[in-house]
């Protein structure tokens, strides 16, 4: 069964970083291309990132780009994401996706609330 | 970016009532391969989403066949044929043919 665990969501201060965690299982992590996905509270859904099957190559919407990294272990299966000078424009629940696009498995999501 | 736009946003259904939604792209969504990547996602109050349909039409495993997608280019839509109370949920569409990839507002369906 494919399951997708997030985790490291946490009360962070404006212009302050968090790591997020995404532990996979059920499946082979390094033959999927797999994205973050956040949704404000309340609010719609983002596409922030995706990252290549290999970790070669990485995309990012334009409101997290050089604030944001994605990236993979896939010996270890988990993804990650690291996020910098966090803003409160990026407190959301942050959902790790499998697939570029396809987005055909979601986890449960993780809070991440940027406040003073 | 594609600017993905649904309506309505409102959606309230008598039990066993159809439902259709609609969602226009801004530029074409058809890839230079003839596929056409738009996905239809359910999220129930207080869940993750939940794929139901991709490319267009494809419903997904265990997804009742009561769902279904249609549409080409840059009109799409997501019908129920028979709306059930399982159902009450926000609707998204989205698109991953262009990056980023981007969603629709999504549509509340409620029951009447």
């Amino acid at each position: 069964e494919v399951q997708l665990s997030e985790s490291g969501g946490d009360l962070v201060q404006p212009g302050g970083s968090l790591r997020l965690s995404c532990a996979a299982s059920g499946f082979t992590l390094g033959n999927y291309w797999m994205g973050w996905v956040r949704q404000a509270p309340g609010k719609g859904l983002e596409w922030v990132a995706n990252i290549h099957p290999s970790g070669s190559g990485d995309y990012y919407v334009d409101s997290v780009k050089g604030r944001f990294t994605v990236s993979r272990d896939n010996t270890k299966n988990s993804l990650f994401l690291q996020m910098n000078s966090l803003r409160d424009s990026d407190t959301a629940t942050y959902y790790c996706v499998r697939g570029g696009g396809g987005a055909d498995y979601w986890g449960q999501g993780t809070l991440v609330t940027v406040s003073s | 970016d594609a600017v993905m736009t649904q309506s309505p946003l409102s959606l309230p259904v008598s039990l066993g009532q159809p439902a259709s939604i609609s969602c226009r792209s801004s530029q074409s969504l058809v890839k230079s391969d003839g596929n056409t990547d738009l996905s239809w996602f359910q999220q129930r109050p207080g869940q993750s989403p939940r794929r139901l349909i991709y490319q267009v039409s494809n419903r997904d495993s265990g997804v009742p066949d009561r769902f279904s997608g249609s549409g080409s280019g840059t009109d799409f839509t997501l019908k129920i044929s028979r709306v059930e109370a399982e159902d009450v949920a926000v609707y998204y569409c989205m698109q991953y043919t262009h990056w980023p990839h981007t969603f629709g507002q999504g549509t509340k369906v409620d029951i009447k």
